[in-house]
Formats: C-alpha cells, structure tokens, sequence
C-alpha cells in the first residue's frame, strides 16, 4: 500500500478563519513533507518532518503551522491567510535508505486551498 | 545549487507517437533521479525511478536512464495513449530535499 491520504479535498476559507489540512499514511515512512503548488508551476517545499521532528522550513510565513502528533499523520495549521496563498497544498511521505537517505517520496491528492 | 531543467511544453502528440521529453540535472552529488505524472485534479505519482549512473527505470511502457556522463534522464514511451495525458516532471534528490523541473504538459489525441 503505498497511499497517502489528504482531508479535506477542498477548502474555501475567508482571512480571518482558522483552519486545518490532514495528512496520513500508514506505510511506516518516517519523513512527511508538505508542499504548495500554484497552477501550472511545480511543487515547492515548505516543511519536512523527520521521527517527528520538524527538520527543515523552508521561510515560510508564520500564518502557516506544521504539526506532527505521531509517525503517520501530518497536520497544516492556517490562520490569517491571503489571497495568494490559495494553492493545492500536497502532503508526502518517504521512508530512509539503509544508506541513510530518503528515498522516493509518495504524494497524497492535494487539498485544494481557496482563501476568500 | 541542484537543480532540473525540462524541455519547455507543451506537447502534443497523436495516440500511437513516439514520445521524449528531455530532462538534464545539475548536481555536486549522486542523486537518485524521478519522473512523476500529474494528472488533472491529483497529486503526483511516483511514475519510475533511477538511484545511480545507467540505472533505467521503467513502468507503464514508460522508460528513462541515468545518464551521468551527459547529466540527462530523459523520458521516452514507444507508443502513447490517451490516457498518457497529464503534466510530467523531472526531479532529483539526494536526501530530503527534492528539486523539480518546471513540468511539461502532455496531451495526446485521438
């Protein structure tokens, strides 16, 4: 089974809500990511979890708060977001090589963020 | 930094054409090499992978091989479908860190 699950599907949001995406996956991967995509660019990273800890953030404004409760799930937290952060927000997971690295990473379907 | 350049799209292509889409890297390392496809609406798939120098992956008719000495993996189908329809992107990693190329749009038709 190598499926990552996002909730919700969709989200429309005004400025001022606060809201929350979820990430799961249940194929023992210890490293979780979150990434933003806009329309016809490619993904771009914004956190990535490592054993449960946040390992890298890559500047990304305090509006949005990463949380990690346990090894499969993933959780965005939003508050005071802006137009431009509507986007398809993409959840993925990857498991460590006896190497050491991170090998492929698998992708959930994406929330598809609106902020009104 | 690293870094991944795709051939620029979009391509169209009739069912039944030959298929290749470029894909060169740039890297101070041995990453491992990807192409995933995203199709409209969805996250990415993972479509085939390469970790190290004339590796070839392969998956769904689909085929690419790490190419150190010209820093290229680029993707190649015999035969397309309609259903081969979707952005493809080129990426690397040699850790946590994954770099995409910019993507190029597929569409076949009937």
């Amino acid at each position: 089974d190598t499926e990552v699950t996002q909730t919700p599907k969709h989200l429309v949001m005004g400025m001022t809500n606060k809201k929350s995406l979820k990430c799961e996956q249940h194929m023992g991967h210890r490293a979780m990511y979150w990434y933003k995509q806009k329309a016809k660019k490619p993904p771009e990273l914004m956190f990535v979890y490592s054993y449960e800890k946040l390992s890298i953030n890559e500047s990304v404004p305090s509006r949005f708060s990463p949380e990690c409760p346990n090894s499969s799930l993933l959780n965005l937290h939003l508050h005071a977001l802006q137009p431009e952060d509507s986007a398809l927000y993409l959840c993925a997971s990857s498991s460590r090589t006896s190497g050491g690295n991170y090998y492929e990473q698998y992708f959930g379907p994406g929330t598809r963020l609106t902020v009104t | 930094g690293d870094s991944v350049t795709q051939m620029e799209g979009p391509v169209t292509l009739s069912e039944e054409a030959f298929l290749t889409i470029n894909c060169t890297y740039t890297a101070t390392g041995y990453p491992s090499l990807f192409w995933y496809v995203q199709y409209p609406g969805e996250g990415l798939q993972l479509l085939l992978k390469a970790t190290k120098a004339d590796d070839k992956g392969s998956n769904k008719g689909f085929e690419a091989t790490y190419r150190k000495e010209t820093t290229s993996f680029h993707l190649e189908k015999g035969s397309v479908q309609v259903s081969d329809s979707a952005v493809y992107f080129c990426a690397l990693s040699d850790g946590y860190d994954m770099r995409f190329g910019a993507g190029t749009r597929l569409t076949v038709k009937p």
